[in-house]
C-alpha cells in the first residue's frame, strides 16, 4: 500500500520559535498533499493544499505567513509553524494524493506542543 | 452547502456483536466517498472508496455500502482490536481533491 511519512511524530518548543514538519512519499509520487490540524475529539481541519512547484492554497482562516508550505518535489512537502505559539500546539496531519488517483493516504501526524 | 453527518457519535459493542455506522452526506456531485480509520494519536488508515450507488467493497470483518444520501460501514462480529474512530469523508467532483469530513464515530468492542 501506499505510504506517507511525517516526521517528527512529536515535537516541543519554545514560544517564539519555528517548526518543520516534513511529509514525505515514500513509495509514490503525490502532485498533490493536504496538511491537517487536528484539534482533541475533533475531525481534521483542512490548512493547505500543496501542489507540487506551486504556492499552496490556504484556506480561509488560515494565515499563509504563519504556516509556511513548501512542496518542492513530487515525494516532499514541509510544514512550518513560524513564530509558534502555545494556541499552535495541535496535531498536525499530513496527506498525499496518489498520481492519477483519488485516494489520499496519511502520514501518521505531528503532536506539536509549543511551552 | 457539502455536508457530511456521521452517526452515532459513539457505539459501544460486546465482542462479537454485528453493528453498522452511518454517514449521510449532501455534496453537489460526488466523486467519491471514503472510508478512514483512525486510532488515537495517529493519522486516518485508508479503508474504502465508494463511487457510485449500489457500490459495495469488504475488508475483513468491514463492509461499506453506498446510496445517493449516505454510507454504511458495517462490522460483522467485531473484535477488541476494531476498537477506533471511523472518519467518513465526500469529495466533490468540482473541488480540488479535498476532502469534507465528517465529526466521526468511535468504536469501541468490549471484550
Amino acid at each position: 500500500g501506499a505510504v506517507v511519512s511525517q516526521h517528527p511524530s512529536w515535537v516541543i518548543c519554545k514560544s517564539g520559535t519555528s517548526v518543520k514538519i516534513e511529509c514525505r512519499s515514500l513509495d509514490f509520487q503525490a502532485t498533490t498533499m493536504f496538511w491537517y490540524r487536528q484539534f482533541p475529539k475533533q475531525s481534521l481541519m483542512l490548512m493547505a493544499t500543496s501542489n507540487e512547484g506551486s504556492k499552496a492554497t490556504y484556506e480561509q482562516g488560515v494565515e499563509k505567513d504563519k504556516f509556511l508550505i513548501n512542496h518542492a518535489s513530487l515525494t516532499l512537502s514541509t510544514l512550518t509553524v513560524t513564530s509558534a505559539h502555545p494556541e499552535d500546539s495541535s496535531f498536525y496531519i499530513c496527506s498525499a494524493l496518489l498520481l492519477g488517483e483519488n485516494e489520499a493516504f496519511f502520514g501518521q501526524g505531528t503532536r506539536l506542543t509549543v511551552v | 452547502e457539502d455536508q457530511v453527518t456521521q452517526s452515532p457519535e459513539a457505539l459501544r459493542l460486546q465482542e462479537g456483536e454485528s453493528s453498522s455506522l452511518n454517514c449521510s452526506y449532501t455534496v453537489s456531485g460526488l466523486r467519491g466517498l471514503f472510508w478512514y480509520r483512525q486510532d488515537p494519536g495517529k493519522g486516518p488508515e485508508f479503508l474504502f472508496t465508494l463511487y457510485s450507488a449500489g457500490e459495495e467493497k469488504e475488508k475483513e470483518r468491514l463492509k461499506a455500502t453506498l446510496t445517493k444520501k449516505e454510507s454504511f460501514l458495517h462490522i460483522t462480529a467485531p473484535k477488541p482490536e476494531d476498537s477506533a474512530t471511523y472518519l467518513c469523508a465526500v469529495q466533490a467532483s468540482s473541488s480540488n481533491y479535498q476532502l469534507i469530513w465528517g465529526a466521526g464515530t468511535k468504536l469501541i468492542i468490549k471484550p
